[in-house]
């Protein structure tokens, strides 16, 4: 059974550096044509893809958030890490990481909603 | 690539409902299409991937299908329940920048 959790700060200032990880079970990213992306979530709820992780280190972020975007892995954990910088209060969303195929997710964690006030 | 869904359907409990996804930018045929469940408060769920498939746990009474001659996909609901009240999104996959592409969303409610 495949689950996954992401986690982080509920709240960030703008201009901060947001890290969120996501932790996941029932895989491992050591096997061929795995991948973890990550997909956020506006409040008016529309749906942005963000970055992808494969199996081989190899990264894809989007090409409009790429300048402010690293994503990483820790297999060893079973951890994918995703940065954000200069977070600005159009970044607040819920922030989802996802597994299963390079076109599209499978599996969904819950989500963690992050919120950029001052 | 863009997904244009209709904001919003609806329709009464045990009836069939459709909802589209028009792909403009590139035949719908080209990549995989996805269709997620959001119900209220809840992350999404995936209901369809690669077109038609259903993961496990799904009924089959949600189907999913291409239409070329609309460039279009299309998730269609029969015996509809108050439980499938949700936001329904589809997903595709751009071939030039490897990215996602969600559609907009439609509201289903089950009147």
């Amino acid at each position: 059974q495949v689950t996954l959790r992401e986690s982080g700060p509920a709240q960030v200032t703008p201009t901060q550096t947001l890290s969120l990880t996501c932790s996941f079970s029932g895989f491992s990213l050591n096997t061929g044509g795995m991948c973890v992306n990550w997909v956020r979530q506006s409040p008016e709820r529309a749906l942005e893809w963000l970055a992808r992780i494969d199996w081989d280190n190899d990264k894809y972020y989007s090409v409009s958030l790429k300048t402010r975007l690293a994503i990483s892995k820790d297999t060893s954990k079973n951890q994918v890490v995703l940065t954000m910088t200069d977070m600005d209060p159009v970044d607040t969303a819920t922030y989802y990481c996802t597994s299963g195929y390079s076109y599209g997710p499978k599996y969904w964690g819950h989500g963690t909603l992050v919120t950029v006030s001052s | 690539l863009m997904l244009t869904q209709p904001h919003s359907v609806s329709a009464s409990p045990g009836k069939t409902v459709t909802i589209s996804c028009t792909r403009s930018g590139g035949s719908i045929a080209s990549n995989y299409v996805q269709w997620f469940q959001q119900r209220p408060g809840s992350s999404p769920t995936t209901v369809i991937y690669e077109d038609n498939q259903r993961p496990s746990g799904v009924p089959d009474r949600i189907s999913g299908s291409i239409d070329s001659s609309s460039n279009s996909a299309s998730l269609t609901i029969s015996g509809l329940q108050t439980e499938d009240e949700a936001d329904y999104f589809c997903q595709s996959y751009d071939n030039s920048n490897r990215h996602w592409v969600f559609g907009g969303g439609t509201r289903l409610t089950v009147l």
